[in-house]
């Protein structure tokens, strides 16, 4: 029971540096989003997709691309780093809203 | 412009008493409302959820309201135990938006033995 799975836990890249937060589901749910965690900012959405093939933006997608080829894959893409994307991202997925959302353990990473 | 606010981000109790952590909302679509408990280096986990149509929820020791002409929920921890000290998300969505939640900046809760 594998749940949502994010890799990597930890990340330092440096300004202008691209990378991609990879992100896994088993649950087989139809719904997958992309959170990023501030300091006493609680979540904020970056992108969300409502099953393959279908994405879109959130509250704060500049700086970020994402895609979702399957219903299990769900990677956010990074292309230049810049240290205001310094936060910890949580992937998350689900059925519906009724259910709540399941989340991954989250990728802290650090933009110098 | 932050629809969900939770204005304490922190709270202290002692074990055995009650905790209430509040939230308010400003967007009047919002019909659904979540609670989610988080502990360090881990993701959020679902705690409890409100339907619009209701104005109390219980799940064990955990009790939600919902007063919707206040725009205000507030969750109720009865009796709080140590391990209930994690940070505790509000969260709503509005029926046109689907799935998508709208989360508060989170509230700390520390219960002292």
């Amino acid at each position: 029971n594998a749940g949502v799975t994010q890799t990597p836990k930890f990340r330092i890249l440096k300004i202008g540096q691209s990378m991609t937060l990879q992100c896994t589901q088993d649950m087989n749910h139809n719904y997958m989003y992309w959170y990023r965690q501030d300091p006493g900012m609680g979540l904020k959405l970056i992108y969300y997709s409502v099953g393959a093939g279908i994405t879109d933006k959130g509250e704060v997608p500049n700086g970020y691309n994402v895609s979702r080829s399957t219903t299990e894959d769900f990677p956010l893409r990074l292309e230049l780093a810049a240290p205001s994307q310094t936060s910890v991202y949580f992937c998350a997925s689900s059925t519906d809203r009724v259910y709540g959302y399941t989340f991954g353990s989250g990728t802290r990473l650090t933009v110098v | 412009d932050q629809q969900v606010k939770q204005n304490s981000p922190s709270l202290s109790v002692q074990e055995g008493r009650i905790s209430i952590l509040n939230c308010d909302y400003t967007n009047s679509m919002f019909d659904y409302f979540l609670w989610y408990k988080k502990y360090p280096a881990e993701g959020p986990t679902f705690l409890i959820s409100i339907s619009s149509i209701k104005d109390k929820n219980e799940d064990g020791r955990f009790t939600v309201f919902l007063n919707k002409s206040a725009k205000h929920l507030s969750l109720h921890i009865v009796p709080s135990q140590p391990g209930d000290s994690a940070v505790y998300f509000c969260a709503a969505s509005e029926g046109t938006s689907g799935s998508r939640l709208t989360f508060g900046e989170g509230t700390q809760l520390t219960v002292n033995p």
